[in-house]
Formats: C-alpha cells, sequence, structure tokens
C-alpha cells in the first residue's frame, strides 16, 4: 500500500494562508499525471472533492483553493482561510489500490 | 445533477454479512465508476472497491476475500456485500462516483453500520 502521511492538525488565522501537506511513501506520478486528490469533510456531511490530479479545482470549488506538487510531495493551499473552511481534509492517491491519508483538522488560531 | 443515496441495516451481528444498497439518481450507472469507500470512528478512511460501467470490479486487496459489489441496471442501483463482518467493521459507509481515474467527485450522505452482538 502507498500510505499518504498528513499532520494532523493546523491552527490558522482568518484571512490568513493555510498550507496543508501531504507525504507519499513512493511515487504517485506517472508521466505528466500526479494522482493525488484532495478532499475537504465537515462534521456529519460526505466528503467533497476539492483539487484533483493535484492542481486542477474541481467543479464549483472557490479560487482560494489550489494544490500543488509532484512526486511524493503534496501540497494544499487555502488562501485567505474564511470560518466556511474550518473542516478536517484529506489527501487521497490512485497511483495504486487507493488510500488516503488521516486528514489534518483545520482549527481557528 | 447525480445524486446517491445509501441505504441498508444500521445494525449487523458479527460473523454475519453487511449489504448495503446505493441508489442513484440522474445519472446511469452504466457509465463511468462506482464505489465504496468507509470512515472509521477515528477517521480513518478507506477505499473498499468499484464496479464499472461495463460491470467489471475492482476491491481493496484487503477486503478481496469478503467483498463483493454487484449491480442492478434496470433500477440504477449498486451494491455492497461484506461477509464475516466483525466489530471492527463498525464505520460510516459512502458510495460515490468515479470516472476511470478513481477519485471521487459526487458522494452519497453516507450510512452509520454498526458490528455488534
Amino acid at each position: 500500500d502507498i500510505v499518504l502521511t498528513q499532520s494532523p492538525a493546523l491552527a490558522v488565522s482568518l484571512g490568513q494562508r493555510a498550507t496543508i501537506s501531504c507525504r507519499a511513501s513512493q511515487s504517485v506520478s506517472i508521466s505528466r499525471y500526479n494522482l493525488m486528490h484532495w478532499y475537504q469533510q465537515k462534521p456529519g456531511q460526505q466528503p467533497k472533492l476539492l483539487i484533483y490530479r493535484a492542481s486542477n479545482l474541481a467543479s464549483g470549488i472557490p479560487a482560494r483553493f489550489s494544490g500543488s506538487g509532484s512526486g511524493t510531495d503534496f501540497t494544499l493551499t487555502i488562501n485567505p482561510v474564511q470560518a466556511d473552511d474550518i473542516a478536517t481534509y484529506y489527501c487521497q492517491q490512485s497511483r495504486e489500490s487507493p488510500t488516503f491519508g488521516a486528514g489534518t483538522k483545520l482549527e481557528l488560531k | 445533477e447525480v445524486q446517491l443515496q445509501e441505504s441498508g441495516p444500521g445494525l449487523v451481528k458479527p460473523s454475519q454479512s453487511l449489504s448495503l444498497t446505493c441508489s442513484v439518481t440522474g445519472y446511469s450507472i452504466t457509465s463511468n465508476y462506482w464505489g465504496w469507500i468507509r470512515k472509521f470512528p477515528g477517521n480513518k478512511m478507506e477505499w473498499m472497491g468499484y464496479i464499472s460501467y461495463s460491470g467489471s470490479t475492482s476491491y481493496n486487496p484487503s477486503l478481496k476475500s469478503r467483498i463483493s459489489i454487484t449491480r442492478d441496471t434496470s433500477k440504477n442501483q449498486f451494491f455492497l456485500q461484506l461477509n464475516s463482518v466483525t466489530t471492527e467493521d463498525t464505520a460510516t459507509y459512502y458510495c460515490a462516483r468515479s470516472g476511470p481515474d478513481p477519485y471521487y467527485s459526487s458522494w452519497g450522505q453516507g450510512t452509520l453500520v454498526t458490528v455488534s452482538s
């Protein structure tokens, strides 16, 4: 299995930039495709796709969300953070049998 | 707009089978890929498998001996069966849609299944 490692929590102030990282135990890139995806989940709700293939914004997602990275290291950036962004964020790879990171809980400072 | 809705028993006894239905509206399951993902207490998420537009399946190797995903195209539904469950199968189960690259753009609301005697 490809193991994805995320920090458990990140505290930010409203209006500031949040940078959430995800590190894979082996490369999840094939050719020009970076097979890492990001989801947001709020309590009691289903996950919502934010970013697919590392840097592509999913439909209906605000432009303050962005993604970057390749190989084993990926980043989700929220800038500026709004109150509605307080949630848990998961990365997921599809290079091999899909796996998820443990999630990063975004908290207010 | 595609909508997915999970249904099934909320309580299953150990050693029995867990069976869930995902009802899809607004999109035909003869297109795209239709998966099951679960979230355990403590927030770990696990991909379980999918059934494709053609009826082919792919499963998480860790579940391969216990899992079956099938479909009824006439009802636009697909199904999860997980055999020989234990308390460790207690989770919220989600059905979801993807393309050939399994990232999930549409999800059901999820259904909590508790395994307990």
